[in-house]
């Protein structure tokens, strides 16, 4: 079993949707990392949580540390949301990551 | 700021030749990651430096790879000799603070070994 379990593996929605990525994880973390990355290849870091909800635009981050979830939420998502999106948990001295959920925004 | 940037950002070469990857992280940032991504495994970490000390190598797969920090603004990540399982995408990243900094990316350098 991964370490970190993203879900859904790949999500296909239609622009305007309310969008929900979840990555569960099972070591204790110091901080979790949601990144971005676009079809280019390129790596964006959206949010750093270590408790609590962070919220920059459209994007919406939250965190349950007791039950290991985090979540990432998309609203009134566009075809330029359409990305891989990573969850990265940091522990001590290493950082383990999801496989990552392939989001399709289609206009 | 220019961000991080990587070098080069494709390099295609033979099995057995040494490669290097160059990394210059953003200025005033103490911590500097180098990362792998692969089809099959995903990302993986595999070294960081906190103020050009290496911290934890154990993400290195093997021998043949070997990453310094000569200083504050440049790192290498070398592979000696390389396989085409090297063959790759090599992030390098760099933040604040080792666990609490958000990480700033830099493009990629993508080798593949022949």
């Amino acid at each position: 079993k991964n370490e970190v379990e993203q879900s859904p593996q790949n999500l296909t929605a239609q622009e305007g949707e309310f969008i929900t990525i979840n990555c569960s994880y099972s070591v204790g973390i110091s901080a979790l990392h949601w990144l971005q990355q676009h079809p280019g290849g390129g790596i964006v870091s959206l949010f750093m949580l270590s408790s609590g909800k962070k919220k920059h635009g459209r994007l919406i981050a939250t965190i349950n540390i007791q039950e290991k979830h985090s979540s990432l939420h998309i609203t009134a998502s566009h075809p330029r949301d359409s990305a891989v999106y990573i969850c990265a948990v940091y522990n001590n001295n290493d950082m383990r990551f999801g496989a990552g959920t392939r989001l399709t925004v289609k206009p | 700021d220019a961000g991080v940037i990587q070098s080069p950002r494709h390099e295609v070469t033979e099995m057995g030749q040494e490669v290097t990857l160059r990394c210059k992280p953003i200025s005033g940032h103490n911590s500097l990651f180098w990362y792998r991504q692969t089809m099959m495994r995903g990302l993986e970490l595999l070294i960081y430096f906190n103020n050009n000390v290496p911290i934890d190598d154990s993400g290195m797969p093997e021998d043949r790879f070997s990453a310094k920090m000569p200083n504050a603004s440049f790192s290498t990540l070398k592979i000696q000799p390389s396989e085409p399982r090297d063959s790759a995408v090599y992030f390098c990243a760099s933040s604040l603070s080792r666990v609490t900094g958000e990480l700033f990316f830099g493009e990629g350098s993508r080798l593949t070994v022949l």
